[in-house]
C-alpha cells in the first residue's frame, strides 16, 4: 500500500545529542514536509522540500536540519542547538505545485529529551 | 500574513447528534483552498474535506459538510449523526493560491469528544 512511514515511533534523546527522524514515502510525491506539533498549537512547519536536492526553511527551522538526496526520503535531524525538542513530529508529502492537493501524513514520531 | 483561528479548544456531542466546529481565517487574498483534517488518537492526520474559495457550493463528504462564508471568512465543519469513531482532534488549514510553495497554515485544533 502507498503511504508515508515515519520511524521510530518513540525516540529519547539525551541533552546535547543529535538525533535523526526518518520519513519515507512511496507515493511518488515531489513535495515533502516536516511539522512540529505541541499541545494546544497547530502544526508548525520546520522544513519543506519541493524537489530532490533542494529544501527550504519553514517557520521554526532553527536547531533542525534536513536532507533530500532521494525523492522518497526526507530525514530530519534534531540538533543539540534545538533548546526545546520535546514534541510530536509529523512528516507529510503531497503532489507538488497543486493547490487543491491534500497532504498525506505519517503516523509521527514522539521525541522526548531525557 | 494569513492566520487561522479555531476558537473552540474542545467540543462534546452525544452520539448520533450533530455538531459544528468553527474556523475563521484572516486573509486579503481571493483565491485559496481550505481544508479540515482529523487527527484520531493514532495521531495520523487524515483529510476530511476541502473547499475552493471560488466555489459557491459548500463541500460535502458523506456525514461531513462545511458552511463556507467567504465574506465572513468563516469555514465551519458540520458532522451529522456523530459516531464514536469521530472522536479526534480536528484542524482547519488554509492554503493560498499565491504562495508558490503552497504551504498550509494551520489552526490550533478542536478536540471533539463523542458521548455514548
Amino acid at each position: 500500500d502507498g503511504g508515508i512511514t515515519q520511524s521510530p515511533k518513540y525516540l529519547f534523546r539525551k541533552e546535547g545529542q543529535n538525533v535523526t527522524l526518518s520519513c519515507e514515502q512511496n507515493l511518488n510525491h515531489d513535495a515533502m514536509y516536516w511539522y512540529r506539533q505541541d499541545p494546544g498549537q497547530g502544526l508548525r512547519l520546520i522544513y519543506y522540500s519541493q524537489i530532490v536536492n533542494d529544501f527550504q526553511k519553514g517557520d521554526i527551522a532553527e536547531g533542525y536540519s534536513v536532507s533530500r538526496e532521494k525523492k522518497e526520503s526526507f530525514p530530519l535531524t534534531v540538533t543539540s542547538a534545538q533548546k526545546n525538542p520535546t514534541a510530536f513530529y509529523l512528516c507529510a508529502s503531497s503532489i507538488s505545485r497543486q493547490i487543491n492537493t491534500e497532504a498525506f501524513f505519517g503516523q509521527g514520531t514522539r521525541l522526548t529529551v531525557v | 500574513a494569513q492566520t487561522v483561528t479555531q476558537s473552540q479548544p474542545e467540543m462534546s456531542v452525544q452520539e448520533a447528534e450533530t455538531v459544528t466546529l468553527s474556523c475563521t481565517y484572516d486573509t486579503s487574498e481571493s483565491d485559496y483552498y481550505l481544508f479540515w483534517y482529523k487527527q484520531p488518537p493514532s495521531r495520523q492526520m487524515i483529510l476530511v474535506i476541502r473547499q475552493e474559495a471560488y466555489k459557491q457550493q459548500n463541500a460535502t463528504e458523506n456525514r461531513f459538510s462545511v458552511n463556507f462564508q467567504k465574506a465572513a471568512k468563516s469555514f465551519s465543519l458540520k458532522i451529522s449523526d456523530s459516531q464514536l469513531g469521530d472522536a479526534a482532534m480536528y484542524f482547519c488549514a488554509y492554503r493560498s493560491a499565491y504562495d508558490s510553495n503552497y504551504q498550509l497554515i494551520w489552526g490550533a485544533g478542536t478536540k471533539l469528544i463523542i458521548k455514548p
